[in-house]
C-alpha cells in the first residue's frame, strides 16, 4: 500500500512570499492532519480534516495560513505571506476510519524562510 | 491547560533496557500514543494505550496509568538503530492529538 505523499520535499522562499504544500493521504483514510514541526520540538497540529470537513483548526494562524481538502482526498496547505518563524517541517498524516489513533505520516516538506 | 512532559534526553548502552516517562495534563483524555522519529525522517507509530496497563509489541512496551496521568515507553534489548527521538502524544475526546516535545535517545556501543 502506498504511503502518504507530500510535495515538494524542500522549499526555500523569501519572507512575505507565499508557498503551498500538497498532500495525498493513504487511499481510504478519512482523517487528514497537517502538523508543523520546528527543529527540536514535537509536531504541532495545525488543522485536522474528517473527509472534507474541518474537525479542528484551533492552532492554525488563520491570518496567514489556509488549508483545504477538496473532495475529501488530497489537501493543500498555504502560507501567505510567510514569516521567518514559519521555517519548519510541515508534516501531513492520515488515519483510517476505524482508528484515529494510529497516524501515518508523510515525509514532510522542509520550509526555509529567508 | 493541556501539556505533556517527557525527559529531553536519555542515554543507554546497547543491549540494555530503557524507560522513557511521560506525564500529561488535560481534560477529556482519550488515550496515549508513542511515536519514533529518526533524524530527517517522519514520525512512525509505535503503540497506543487507552486503558490502564501494559501493551507489548516486540521489544517495545507501553504503559498507562490514567489515575496518575502517567505513561512510559519501555525499550528492551536496545540496538544502535533505536537511537532516535521518541514522542508521547495524548488524544482528547474530540480526537485532537497533542504531541510532547520528545525525548532524544542515544544508544552507545
Amino acid at each position: 500500500e502506498a504511503g502518504v505523499a507530500q510535495s515538494p520535499r524542500y522549499k526555500i522562499i523569501e519572507k512575505r512570499q507565499s508557498v503551498a504544500f500538497w498532500c495525498n493521504p493513504i487511499s481510504g483514510h478519512a482523517t487528514l492532519y497537517w502538523y508543523q514541526q520546528i527543529l527540536g520540538q514535537g509536531p504541532k497540529l495545525l488543522i485536522q480534516f474528517q473527509n472534507n470537513g474541518v474537525v479542528d483548526d484551533s492552532q492554525l494562524p488563520k491570518d496567514r495560513f489556509s488549508a483545504e481538502r477538496l473532495k475529501g482526498v488530497d489537501s493543500t496547505l498555504k502560507i501567505q505571506p510567510a514569516k521567518l518563524e514559519d521555517s519548519a517541517v510541515y508534516l501531513c498524516a492520515s488515519s483510517p476510519p476505524t482508528s484515529s489513533m494510529e497516524q501515518f505520516f508523510g515525509p514532510g516538506t522542509r520550509l526555509t524562510v529567508l | 491547560g493541556q501539556s505533556l512532559e517527557q525527559p529531553s534526553e536519555v542515554t543507554a548502552v546497547e543491549g540494555a533496557i530503557v524507560q522513557i516517562n511521560c506525564t500529561y495534563q488535560t481534560s477529556g483524555f482519550y488515550g496515549l500514543s508513542w511515536y519514533q522519529q529518526h533524524d530527517g525522517g517522519a514520525p512512525t507509530f509505535l503503540s497506543y494505550n487507552a486503558l490502564d496497563g501494559l501493551e507489548e509489541t516486540g521489544r517495545f512496551s507501553s504503559f498507562l496509568s490514567r489515575s496518575d496521568s502517567y505513561g512510559y515507553l519501555l525499550l528492551q534489548e536496545l540496538q544502535m538503530k533505536d537511537s532516535a527521538s521518541y514522542f508521547c502524544a495524548f488524544h482528547t475526546g474530540g480526537f485532537k492529538t497533542i504531541f510532547g516535545a520528545g525525548t532524544r535517545l542515544f544508544v552507545k556501543a
